[in-house]
């Protein structure tokens, strides 16, 4: 079935470049996108790449889509300690509508 | 992008009552979500919110247990029914459907954080 899969933890310091990794299974996804969760709050939607794009940048946010490997990665330059959150990879599927997520990355940024 | 309210925010519940939260969008959107966070946990979703038109549930939720209502574009409730501590979790709406594509972005509301005793 569908699948979604992250790393756990990420540790990085402050001014440094964070990479968040993500691997899917479903070639059908229409959509993959990025959301963030600070602690005690809702997600919010950072980003999100079309499934027939290979980058796309966002101010201090890159994405990067290899499709063929079925692998998304968020990197956030010169990280900041708001950046501290965890950040959830998720695929579109199809025309339902419906994310499959992935078990978030908690990203910790030292001072 | 759309506002999207929940309400309550959060309750503390008895076993073996019910809760109903509501979803509420400022603007039509074409497909509603209702999506649940156990503690520590990714989202799963629970179904899809059909305008005028019963539920699609997910594998493991069922009608009996989640009953949920969408009257029109912009409402929408979940009800979790006869609660066990094992329903804590935090309950979540989503919208999508905003721009021309019913696959574009979707939105998440705050949350309802729910506390079963």
């Amino acid at each position: 079935g569908e699948d979604v899969e992250q790393s756990l933890f990420l540790s990085v310091r402050e001014g440094d470049s964070s990479v968040i990794n993500c691997t899917y299974t479903d070639s059908s996804s229409t959509y993959l996108y990025w959301y963030k969760q600070e602690p005690g709050a809702g997600l919010q939607l950072l980003t999100y790449i079309f499934s027939n794009m290979d980058m796309k940048q966002d101010q201090r946010l890159t994405v990067l889509l290899n499709k063929k490997d079925k692998h998304l990665s968020l990197r956030i330059a010169d990280t900041q300690t708001g950046d501290s959150a965890i950040y959830f990879c998720a695929e579109g599927s199809g025309n339902t509508g419906k994310l499959i997520f992935g078990q978030g990355t908690t990203l910790q940024v030292k001072p | 992008s759309a506002v999207i309210s929940q309400k309550p925010s959060r309750d503390i519940c008895q076993r073996g009552t019910s809760l109903t939260i509501q979803c509420q969008v400022d603007s039509q959107v074409t497909m509603m979500f209702w999506y649940r966070q156990q503690p520590g946990q990714s989202l799963t979703l629970i179904a899809t919110a059909n305008q005028g038109s019963e539920a699609t549930y997910e594998s493991g939720f069922v009608i009996d247990k989640f009953p949920i209502s969408r009257p029109n574009l912009t409402f929408s409730t979940l009800t979790v029914s006869n609660m066990s501590p094992e329903d804590s979790s935090i309950y979540l709406c989503s919208v999508g459907g905003l721009g021309e594509s019913s696959t574009d972005t979707q939105y998440f509301g705050p949350g309802t954080r729910l506390t079963v005793l």
